[in-house]
């Protein structure tokens, strides 16, 4: 069965440059959560979109943006990159008509800030 | 505010012997409930969940886990561990419409050969 997609799986960048990471959900899954877990840390939640509108935010900085496209992928963008900043970023679709909460992760795209 | 707590953040259990990994949460109704396992440098697998029901919940690799309301707990067990099972554990809730996963601090699980 097909999966969440995520892109690239790994990435390095130095310090206030710019990342964009890509996520593809699960066929006809509408709703995409991104997720950042930094070293040894649980994972935090950022943002999540339905039908391509942002559906509630988390502990996202201003740095980042994030948007769901017509094809319902979706891509995070951050920019002036900090050291801190390097980390785990799971991104995980669901489909709201199953009323289930259950999410469906991606492997992870590893951000590393130099 | 919603909390889910892990109060155990190392575990070392001897292979064969059994596990269990402990789970609160805070919150006035029932959330969901969901464990996942997470590998070294890995993505989430989804073990078990709890929406209604059964309030005990079997899931994938022998793993299971008991809701019970009057302790807000969500414990995962294991009868006999496995070397493979080392890992990352976190319990995890959804508490509102937003389904979105607020996750404990994890239980990392050591296993002695």
């Amino acid at each position: 069965a097909a999966g969440v997609i995520q892109s690239p799986r790994h990435l390095i960048k130095e310090k206030r440059e710019t990342a964009t990471l890509k996520c593809y959900p699960i066929p006809r899954h509408d709703t995409v959560y991104w997720y950042q877990q930094g070293p040894g840390q649980d994972p935090q939640f950022l943002i999540s979109f339905y039908e391509k509108m942002q559906s509630d935010k988390g502990s996202i900085p201003d740095r980042f943006s994030a948007q769901q496209f017509s094809d319902y992928h979706s891509e995070l963008n951050m920019s002036s990159l900090e050291l801190g900043d390097s980390a785990l970023y799971f991104c995980a679709s669901s489909l709201a008509a199953a009323n289930t909460g259950e999410l469906f992760f991606g492997e992870g795209s590893r951000l590393t800030v130099l | 505010a919603q909390s889910v707590t892990q109060p155990d953040i190392h575990i070392t259990v001897s292979e064969g012997a059994s596990l269990e990994l402990r789970c609160n949460y805070s919150y006035g109704a029932t959330p969901y409930l969901f464990w996942y396992v997470q590998s070294p440098g890995q993505g989430l697998q989804l073990l078990l969940k709890y929406f209604s029901g059964d309030t005990l919940v079997q899931g994938i690799k022998g793993f299971e886990a008991e809701f019970k309301r009057s302790q807000s707990s969500f414990n995962l067990r294991k009868p006999s561990v496995h070397w493979s099972d080392a890992a990352e554990y976190f319990c995890a809730v959804v508490v509102d419409s937003s389904y979105k996963l607020i996750f404990g601090s994890g239980t990392r699980l050591l296993v002695r050969p």
